[in-house]
């Protein structure tokens, strides 16, 4: 099973709609992030989260919300979605402690979840 | 805006060939990563280089680090098909969120 899973894995919506995308970790690690990634522009930070009562803005938050319900749970939201928001939306993990024995500051992505909005 | 930028934005080799890609920061870090990426998969950490590090080599990937030039050069050696994906370096400045650069496809011929 994955350590990183995101769902869902693909999403075709229509422009105005409410989406939700969750992702959830068994790694046991406490920070969690948000990223978008389009073609020739790599992936840009959405939201972070260190635990479950911290949540913050990265570099695009606009159009976004999380909700972090748990340690190992992290969703994005896109409250009203809009065509410019086609992407594939990817979460990711990491433990700035070391004590899982990766190094510290690496990322264990999901498989990403494509977004598609018409 | 992307803390690292990626060079080239492409490259086609022939499988024995060497690949060098190469990424450029803008602002002091604590330490760089790359990343691979087969095509519609998640990121995969290859290796990380803290700022007061040179070089570091794993398997058949060397990568080096130069904080004078706010640069950093992935080398993989002896490619292989299978090694044909996505690169991006990733650039950590404080230790809380990674900012990654538009990456570079690497395609190995065989």
């Amino acid at each position: 099973d994955a350590d990183v899973t995101q769902t869902p894995r693909n999403r075709i919506t229509k422009t105005g709609k409410r989406i939700m995308l969750e992702c959830s970790q068994t790694k046991g690690h406490d920070r969690m992030y948000w990223y978008r990634q389009d073609p020739g522009l790599g992936l840009r930070l959405i939201y972070y989260s260190f635990d479950v009562k911290d949540i913050n803005k990265g570099e695009i938050s606009d159009g976004y919300s999380v909700s972090r319900q748990a340690q190992a749970k992290f969703s994005l939201s896109l409250e009203s979605a809009i065509p410019n928001q086609t992407a594939l939306y990817f979460c990711a993990t990491s433990d700035p402690t070391g004590k899982f024995g990766a190094n510290t500051g690496e990322l264990f992505f999901g498989e990403g979840s494509r977004l598609t909005v018409l | 805006s992307q803390q690292g930028e990626e060079d080239p934005q492409a490259l086609s080799i022939q499988e024995g060939e060497n690949a060098t890609m190469n990424c450029s920061y803008k602002t002091s870090i604590n330490n760089l990563q790359w990343y691979r990426q087969n095509s519609g998969r998640g990121l995969v950490h290859l290796i990380l280089i803290r700022s007061n590090e040179r070089e570091k080599h794993s398997g058949r990937l060397r990568v080096t680090l130069d904080t004078s030039k706010k640069s950093s050069s992935l080398l993989i050696t002896a490619s292989r098909a299978a090694d044909t994906a996505s690169y991006f370096c990733a650039t950590d400045r404080n230790g809380n969120k990674l900012v990654f650069g538009a990456g570079t496809i690497l395609r190995v011929k065989s």
